[in-house]
């Protein structure tokens, strides 16, 4: 699999359900982020995590980080019908040449039932 | 609205033809990264600005060329066109220069045809 691998790869909700939504990966990080897309366009970021935190919130999502498992989920409570979209997360892994490399995942794509 | 603007946002050419796009970053951001979204590719990162510099390199391909001029603003250039090359071409910025570290800001993108 390669690295930023989200699952489900898509998921189905009524409104005022929960969605969540997990991203895994295989090398070091320093950060976590995630992004939301709408149809064909732009990515919006949502939140940024560090790799020594191991939960964040902002309104009605909560991201975790679990780097012994080299994963994270991303939660939208109370889900509405303008959260359809495809949900992205993007990692900055540590490359053994000192470089780094931004890779984003595979997406999860969220419709929200109205 | 991001702040960051994409020109043009369609773009339709033929196999072989080489192409320039676009892209103005935020007021203020110093950094401006390349994707290419295709539906078997996902979403690739191909190349990052910061102040002018070449920062990082992703999945760019040799026939593609991108720079970012004093003003910051920043061209990719894409020659030797196939079909394969057809694909949504997102440029982001962001403030800083270590992707991981800020939030970036994207694009509407520039949906390129190659028939």
């Amino acid at each position: 699999s390669q690295q930023g691998e989200e699952d489900p790869q898509a998921l189905s909700i009524q409104e005022g359900e929960n969605a969540t939504m997990n991203c895994s990966y295989k090398t070091s990080i320093n950060n976590l982020q995630w992004y939301r897309q709408n149809s064909g366009r732009g990515l919006v970021h949502l939140i940024l995590i560090r790799s020594n935190e191991r939960e964040k919130h902002s309104g009605r999502l909560r991201v975790t980080l679990d780097t012994s498992k080299k994963s994270s989920s991303l939660l939208i409570t109370a889900s509405r019908a303008a959260d359809t979209a495809s949900y992205f997360c993007a990692t900055d892994p540590l490359l053994t040449s000192g470089t780094y490399k931004y890779i984003f995942g595979t997406g999860t794509r969220l419709k929200v039932l109205a | 609205d991001s702040g960051v603007t994409q020109t043009p946002k369609h773009l339709i050419t033929a196999t072989g033809q080489r192409v320039t796009l676009r892209c103005s970053p935020r007021s203020g951001d110093l950094s401006v990264y390349w994707y290419q979204q295709s539906l078997d590719q996902g979403l690739q990162f191909l190349i990052q600005y910061y102040n002018g510099e070449e920062r990082a390199k992703g999945n760019i391909l040799e026939r593609f060329s991108a720079q970012q001029f004093p003003d910051l603003h920043s061209e990719l250039n894409l020659s030797s066109l196939e079909l394969g090359d057809s694909a949504l071409y997102f440029c982001a910025s962001s403030s800083g220069g270590y992707p991981g570290n800020y939030e970036q800001y994207f694009g509407p993108g520039t949906r390129l045809t190659v028939t």
